[in-house]
């Protein structure tokens, strides 16, 4: 079946550096992807879509200078946190749209995210 | 806005049956996932309703009311494997069909 890789699944990284989170989606082709970020014991919240060709689309209260992303093929989106504070420590996942009519989607593993 | 509700917490006993309820208000409406989630752990599919009714799947249930703005899930014969977080999220009709999850409902399953 289908199956979305992320990498790394866990990352640690000083404060005032940039971390990159990849998500690949590895059989089969993803015009659109979703990134989430998710605090201890909270729901996912949806921080961006991402579009193949095109810039992402952010979520209101979600700073794009902050969070880059980047979906340069139809098989990998990018997520880079900048500047990284503490306080973005938290559970990055981002998922894909794919099956049939695009109606199923796919989670990746999920990114742990540290910052020190 | 988009807004959807479900309880915070909830808990049962092996082998028993546990409803699990969610309603949204959403500018948009295309689906509604059940999704559960173990901590630390990327979220599980469990069901899909796009239709009013029940979706049968094994010990797991889902039904919908799209009229009501509406759905629950049911777990039957639990097990305390099934201790999780369940996540209600609704697709967002139109552009790229985004999901948008609920706070999620913590279970937790006693002997």
């Amino acid at each position: 079946g289908a199956v979305v890789s992320q990498h790394p699944s866990r990352v640690i990284c000083k404060s005032g550096t940039s971390v990159k989170i990849e998500c690949r989606s590895l059989d089969f082709q993803a015009t659109t992807m979703f990134w989430y970020r998710q605090f201890p014991k909270q729901s996912l919240m949806l921080m961006a879509t991402s579009n193949e060709g095109s810039k992402a689309t952010y979520e209101q209260g979600v700073e794009k200078d902050k969070f880059l992303i980047n979906h340069a093929s139809l098989t990998l989106s990018t997520l880079t946190v900048t500047s990284a504070h503490p306080e973005d420590s938290s559970f990055y996942i981002c998922s894909a749209r794919g099956g049939q009519a695009g109606n199923t989607i796919y989670f990746g593993e999920g990114s742990w995210l540290t910052v020190v | 806005g988009q807004n959807i509700d479900q309880p915070t917490e909830m808990t049962a006993t092996e082998g028993a049956i546990v409803q699990i309820n969610c309603t949204y208000q959403t500018s948009g409406f295309n689906g509604l996932f059940w999704y559960q989630q173990h901590a630390g752990e990327a979220p599980t599919f469990l069901s899909y309703n796009v239709l009013d009714g029940l979706e049968e799947k094994g010990r797991f249930s889902s039904f919908l009311s799209r009229s009501k703005g509406y759905s629950y899930l049911l777990l039957k014969e639990l097990q305390m494997k099934d201790s999780a977080s369940y996540l209600c999220a609704v697709k967002i009709a139109g552009g790229y069909n985004k999901l948008i999850f609920g706070a999620g409902t913590r279970l937790a399953v006693h002997p």
